[in-house]
């Protein structure tokens, strides 16, 4: 069984509307959460951490229910320049990263 | 801040071929990982070093694939000989790791071609 699970998508969804993505983690032992972005044929680079309590960084919300082993990412008023894969990511004891295959978004004109 | 290095940024080889790859971490990053990306997924850990000893290189074949941090700073990444399925993106990423889980930063990357 894969330590983190997504949906590929693809998502496509028109400018301004809201989107959502869902993870699912495996070990319940899972420490740290994060959702990455990654752009075509560029590197991952951190989009947010995910807290219990949730939180949020302007358009963006993620939640975390450790009961449940799922994370989320909100996406409100979606621009254009969203388009991109993202990636959530799990973390297990010694620091070590697993990713998920990424949830691709195209935000259409 | 100067971020993580790689090289080179791609390469062409034929199939049982040898080829390495070079990262340079933030300085000061005790982690270092190496990641395999084939087109689609997302990253697949290799290696990971904490300063210059092996974490976890579980998903690593080593049949064919090695890696050292020999000074603990920078380090390589082997494969020999190549196979067709070894065409990816290798990316090298880097973390502080002193108090617990810290962000990851990403190299570039390079991608491998295997003809």
């Amino acid at each position: 069984r894969k330590e983190v699970e997504q949906d590929p998508g693809p998502f496509n969804v028109p400018e301004g509307a809201t989107v959502a993505f869902n993870c699912t983690y495996s070990n319940s032992a899972s420490q740290s959460f994060f959702w990455y972005r990654q752009d075509c044929r560029k590197e991952p680079k951190l989009l947010m951490s995910v807290y219990s309590s949730g939180n949020e960084d302007g358009r963006f919300t993620a939640q975390l229910n450790r009961a449940s082993q799922y994370i989320s990412l909100l996406i409100r008023d979606s621009k254009l320049s969203d388009s991109a894969t993202y990636l959530c990511v799990v973390t297990l004891t010694g620091n070590q990263f697993y990713f998920g295959t990424g949830t691709s978004l195209t935000v259409i004109p | 801040e100067a971020g993580v290095a790689q090289s080179p940024r791609y390469k062409i080889i034929e199939k049982r071929q040898s080829v390495a790859f070079w990262c340079n971490p933030i300085s000061g990053h005790a982690t270092l990982y190496w990641y395999q990306q084939i087109l689609g997924q997302g990253p697949k850990l290799l290696i990971q070093f904490q300063n210059n000893g092996v974490v976890d290189d579980s998903q690593l074949p080593k049949d064919r694939f090695s890696a050292e941090r020999l000074k603990g700073v920078d380090s390589t990444l082997k494969i020999q000989p190549a196979k067709l399925e070894d065409s990816a993106v290798y990316l090298c990423a880097s973390s502080h790791y002193r108090t617990g889980a810290e962000t990851q930063y990403f190299g570039p990357g390079t991608r491998l071609l295997v003809l």
